[in-house]
């Protein structure tokens, strides 16, 4: 089975913190993503990355950066973390080509005071 | 740009048949895709549909594809409260590996 572990379930940081976010996959995906989810807006994509060292911007990169130095591994990482990050965020991973079905990890609920 | 349109709720009893409705943009999506997330989970693939078929049945599920209307839909038979969960449905995005979800649809069925 596909698995993909995040590092954290439930995370409280105060304004300001820098926060990294782990995303672990142990298929060999190619494809890994961060979004985030918010009531309402559905999963809006942060970064995407294809391929190590390769990242792409997503729909709402502001305020966010990423970082894969492993194939399997994928940080998120909140430079300054402000309140209006306060979210549920996922990763996925998928393989490269035409059936791209992304498996997700359990999510972590990150709360900035 | 893109966008998936989903409904926010349903409600249904336990034992009628549920419809998840959505809409999107992007003609050149060759699959199409219904997640599920239960509470305090990340999303499970529950089906998926290749956009030369119109018709797709898996056990309970049957999903309905109008690609002249964009349309999706999922219909779950003799739902159950084991079935109450945000459905989101997505496509894929042009030639590129990204998704697009829509906003997600809360079902919740009552005993």
């Amino acid at each position: 089975d596909v698995k993909v572990t995040q590092s954290s379930r439930y995370l409280v940081k105060r304004t300001g913190e820098k926060v990294f976010l782990e995303c672990v996959q142990d298929m060999d995906h190619e494809n890994m993503f961060w979004y985030r989810q918010d009531p309402g807006l559905g999963l809006r994509l942060i970064y995407f990355s294809y391929d190590v060292k390769m990242k792409e911007k997503g729909d709402i990169p502001e305020g966010y950066s990423v970082s894969r130095e492993k194939k399997e591994r994928f940080s998120l990482i909140l430079e300054s973390a402000s309140t209006n990050q306060t979210s549920m965020y996922l990763c996925a991973s998928s393989w490269a080509g035409g059936y791209n079905e992304q498996f997700f990890g359990p999510g972590t609920r990150l709360t900035v005071l | 740009g893109e966008d998936v349109e989903q409904s926010l709720f349903l409600s249904v009893r336990e034992g009628d048949s549920s419809v998840i409705n959505c809409t999107y943009t992007d003609s050149s999506s060759t699959y199409l895709y219904w997640y599920k997330q239960e509470p305090g989970a990340g999303l499970q693939l529950l089906t998926y549909i290749f956009s030369n078929m119109d018709m797709k049945q898996d056990q309970r599920l049957t999903v309905l594809l109008n690609k002249k209307d964009k349309h999706l839909s999922l219909r779950i038979a003799d739902t159950q409260t084991g079935d109450s969960a945000i459905y989101f449905c997505a496509e894929a995005y042009g030639a590129t590996n990204k998704l697009i979800f829509g906003t997600g649809t809360l079902l919740a069925v009552q005993p």
